[in-house]
């Protein structure tokens, strides 16, 4: 059953520097996502990603965070100057054609995760 | 008032028990309402969907979604250990013709299934 992978799965890094998180989508899915989810809290909403742009993002998701599908097949989440408080599990999802609507849904697929601590 | 609210739990049941989760909220532009299983060092995995109000049955699970009262639960019967896990709620709005959306989640509740 097709899956999405995430490497790695632990990154240890310093305060200030930067962090590629990497995502392998499923491969006909279309919408690419990233949540994060810090110790503790709730899973919350940072980017949508489709057609090589940004579909919507939170207020989480500031200038130090960007987001590249650099080929076909990799979704990347790119944090430049790492704070403390950045330290969290971070979910890579896609989504595949549907559009949402009642009569048709279309899935979120998580993958299983890269804890990210920043010390 | 936050979003999403869920009772975090720890819940331990007997196996064979009947299970109750809960959610509640505030937005009420939220139109799409499920229920995600999280596994130990997983991602979370959607278990079910419901649209608008009403009940929907998979199995040993149901979910009910009352608009009205902003309430959204889930009932897990004949409960399993391997049942233990953390149910997430989460809900989305519609936004007409869009193929992405984002999903706002609930704390979890972390349930305990006891042989």
């Amino acid at each position: 059953e097709p899956e999405v992978t995430q490497t790695p799965s632990h990154q240890v890094t310093q305060m200030g520097q930067e962090v590629i998180l990497r995502c392998v989508p499923i491969s006909n899915h279309l919408y690419f996502y990233w949540y994060r989810q810090i110790l503790g809290q709730k899973v919350e909403f940072l980017v949508s990603f489709y057609n090589n742009e940004i579909s919507e993002k939170s207020e989480i998701f500031d200038d130090q965070f960007s987001v590249e599908r650099p080929d076909g097949s990799n979704f990347t989440l790119k944090i430049r100057s790492t704070k403390l408080e950045d330290s969290a599990m971070y979910f890579c999802a896609s989504s595949g054609r549907g559009i949402l609507l009642h009569v048709f849904y279309n899935e979120q697929f998580f993958g299983p995760g890269t804890r990210l601590t920043v010390l | 008032q936050k979003e999403v609210e869920q009772d975090p739990g720890p819940l331990s049941v007997p196996e064979g028990a009947i299970v109750s989760l809960n959610c509640t909220y505030s937005n009420s532009a939220f139109q799409y309402f499920m229920w995600y299983r999280q596994y130990s060092r997983k991602g979370p995995e959607l278990l079910m969907y419901t649209y608008s109000s009403g009940n929907k049955e998979d199995g040993r699970f149901t979910a009910q979604v009352d608009k009205s009262s902003k309430y959204i639960s889930l009932f897990i019967r004949d409960s399993q250990p391997s049942d233990s896990a953390t149910y997430l709620c989460a809900m989305t709005s519609h936004r007409s013709g869009a193929g992405s959306y984002q999903l706002t989640f609930g704390k979890g509740t972390k349930l305990s299934v006891i042989p």
